[in-house]
């Protein structure tokens, strides 16, 4: 089945020691998004990619960073995690940016720092 | 200003009764789209259910209907003959022009 997979579900990193979450797609989708989201609240988007095309969110910290070596993968970069990085972070693909073009999640990773 | 309102932060249904959840949304671009999500406790969102600008039915899928009237830019989720399995949390979005917009989600909780 055509899907995104992120790895890994679960993620335990140490207060400033750089991590990695990848996001991969079968779906051959143009563009591939990134989301942060925190207890109870919506999801917040980091910035995405179409095709090769990377677009950052005004509010994004710096701290956050984001690769896109093909069409399939799609990495987040967290250079130096603080505290209030921990959340859910979730990948999304979709085939354009057009009205009708919805996102398909994946199951997200969940990140804990400590 | 917020994009997407989504005023009930909690909602309680009965099993087997029908449900209505709220959204809101604000654009001033006349093409755009307008979406349901679930989530469960597992973090994955679900794509549910999608209304486009343009269309003149309400969208059905299953046991999901949406309630659009433009005039009064809202975009309600009904679920009827709710199951255990419905418990959930349901985000409303909005796809405007290259953005993407969440409202802040309401929890749902079906009781047996």
């Amino acid at each position: 089945d055509a899907m995104v997979i992120q790895n890994p579900r679960y993620q335990v990193t140490q207060f400033g020691k750089p991590v990695t979450l990848s996001c991969s797609q079968t779906l051959n989708h143009n563009v591939m998004y990134w989301y942060q989201q925190k207890s109870s609240q919506a999801p917040k988007l980091l910035f995405h990619y179409y095709d090769k095309d990377f677009n950052n969110e005004a509010d994004t910290p710096d701290n956050f960073q984001s690769r896109r070596p093909n069409t399939s993968f799609c990495f987040l970069d967290i250079r130096s995690p603080g505290l209030g990085d921990a959340a859910m972070y979730l990948c999304a693909t979709s085939t354009r940016t057009g009205p009708r073009d919805e996102q398909y999640f994946g199951p997200g990773t969940r990140l804990t720092v400590t | 200003a917020q994009k997407i309102t989504q005023t009930q932060p909690g909602m309680f249904v009965q099993e087997k009764e029908a449900v209505t959840l709220d959204c809101t949304y604000d654009t001033s671009d006349p093409s755009y789209g307008l979406f349901w999500y679930k989530q469960p406790s597992s973090g994955e969102m679900i794509f549910l259910i999608y209304q486009g600008s343009y269309d003149q039915q309400n969208a059905t899928e299953g046991r999901y209907s949406l309630n659009f009237q433009k005039a009064r830019k809202s975009a309600n989720l009904v679920i009827s003959a709710s199951q255990l399995g419905d418990s959930a949390m349901y985000f409303c979005a909005m796809r405007d022009g290259n953005q993407f917009y969440f409202g802040t989600g309401t929890s749902l909780t079906v009781i047996p």
